[in-house]
């Protein structure tokens, strides 16, 4: 888990505004996951990548995007289109080939205001 | 597209008694089932998994039992302790992709 880092912890921004959230790991994992997480809701993918410069699209994808043009790094853009951005975002890596075990990031909060 | 149920959603237990969480799953193909732990502003973390070809599996006071017949999988948490407080998500997986997750369920142990 220390190999996955999050930033920023909280995030703050205007409504119409874009925003992105970094994710890196120096894990040498393979496959990297964003998921999103209401209260009550669990958690639900947004989007993950298996292999570098390919991704696909989770369950809730609209108004968002993201781009895998490095192994270790998987960033999130919430776009103005997301309408209801606020959340806790949460980013996991997977070691292809081993066992399915995803490990998970320590989060952003993001806050739309 | 798979679709996991998770029971209860609230659970308080006495510290030192059992705790137990059921999961049920719609896609017979599902062939990894994790448990994850989050505690309050934390990340989750996983406790435990099994795989379809187990029926159960232990590590020391945590077990996780399956029943591909039927489609479900339990947590199970014997003598509590107040550090077993947090929420408790379940997850079923096929093939090497994506994870999809319960709706997670709070756990209290009362001391």
């Amino acid at each position: 888990d220390g190999g996955i880092t999050q930033s920023p912890k909280y995030l703050f921004r205007k409504e119409g505004q874009n925003v992105t959230l970094s994710c890196e790991q120096n894990l040498n994992h393979d496959a990297m996951y964003w998921y999103r997480q209401d209260p009550g809701q669990g958690l639900r993918l947004i989007y993950y990548s298996q292999i570098v410069n390919d991704f696909q699209k989770g369950d809730i994808a609209e108004g968002y995007s993201v781009s895998r043009e490095k192994k270790e790094s998987f960033p999130l853009t919430v776009t103005s289109a997301q309408k209801n951005p606020t959340a806790f975002y949460l980013c996991a890596s997977r070691l292809a080939g081993e066992a399915d075990t995803q490990y998970f990031g320590p989060g952003t909060r993001l806050t739309v205001l | 597209g798979e679709n996991v149920e998770q029971h209860p959603s609230t659970l308080s237990v006495q510290e030192g008694d059992s705790a137990v969480i059921k999961c049920t799953y719609s896609d017979s193909a599902s062939n990894y089932f994790p448990w994850y732990k989050q505690e309050l502003g934390k990340r989750p973390q996983l406790i435990i998994d099994i795989r379809s070809n187990v029926g159960e599996k232990k590590d020391q006071r945590i077990a996780v039992t399956l029943n591909k017949t039927a489609k479900h999988f339990s947590l199970h948490i014997t003598e509590t302790q107040p550090e077993d407080s947090a929420v408790y998500f379940c997850a079923t997986c096929f093939g090497n992709e994506k994870l999809t997750f319960g709706t997670g369920t709070r756990l209290t142990i009362i001391p």
